[in-house]
């Protein structure tokens, strides 16, 4: 079946920096992917959508300067949290989809800002 | 607007009983409706999706689902619980095709032998 692979995994880092999470289509072009954040015991949020070789178009209130996605291929979208804080600290999912394919999710990347 | 409500966070059953898991959607447009689970620290995994075709939507693992448009409802069954079914079940709405999905608040399901 669809594998979406994301990376890293878990990432711990200091206030201040920023950090980059990769997700990956291993065995289909990804046309679309999507980022989503979710809370401990709580549901997932959309936080944004891209579409290879064009903009992301972000959902209200996620500030696009601050969750930077670049999605240059049909395999690749990242996720930069840049000038990372402790409010960042969130269970970050990927998922991603070919053309009106049902969505493909990675495994997330716990992201703890210290 | 889409939204989705799933009734009851917390589901506990006892090993071999049916499952029930409800799920009760808003939509302005045909929905397309989906039950994902998660198991800890993993991503989502699709169960089932109901795109307009047959209302009773067979899934992965044993459960199936029925649409039920004059209830607005989506609940998901399994007529008997695994251990292995124990996780975090969540039901979304995607409005027409368009991928986006919204999701319910999610259902926590305990199995006990």
């Amino acid at each position: 079946g669809a594998v979406v692979s994301q990376h890293p995994s878990w990432v711990i880092c200091k206030s201040g920096t920023s950090v980059k999470i990769e997700c990956r289509s291993l065995d289909f072009q990804a046309t679309t992917m999507f980022w989503y954040r979710q809370f401990p015991k709580q549901s997932l949020m959309l936080m944004a959508t891209s579409n290879e070789g064009s903009k992301a178009t972000y959902e209200q209130g996620v500030e696009k300067d601050k969750f930077l996605i670049n999605h240059a291929s049909l395999t690749l979208s990242t996720l930069t949290v840049t000038s990372a804080h402790p409010e960042d600290s969130s269970f970050y999912i990927c998922s991603a989809r070919y053309g009106n394919q049902p969505q493909h999710f990675g495994d997330g990347t716990r992201l703890s800002i210290l | 607007a889409q939204s989705v409500t799933q009734l009851g966070s917390h589901v506990s059953v006892s090993e071999g009983a049916l499952v029930l898991l409800r799920c009760n959607y808003s939509s302005s447009v045909p929905p397309y409706l989906f039950w994902y689970v998660q198991y800890p620290n993993q991503g989502l995994q699709l169960l089932l999706k109901y795109t307009s075709a047959a209302t009773l939507v067979k899934g992965i693992n044993g459960f199936e689902a029925e649409f039920k448009k004059s209830e607005t409802s989506f609940h998901l069954t399994k007529p008997s619980a695994h251990m292995s079914d124990a996780a975090e079940y969540f039901c979304a709405v995607s409005p027409g095709n368009t991928g986006k999905l919204i999701f319910g608040q999610g259902t926590t399901l305990q199995v006990k032998p």
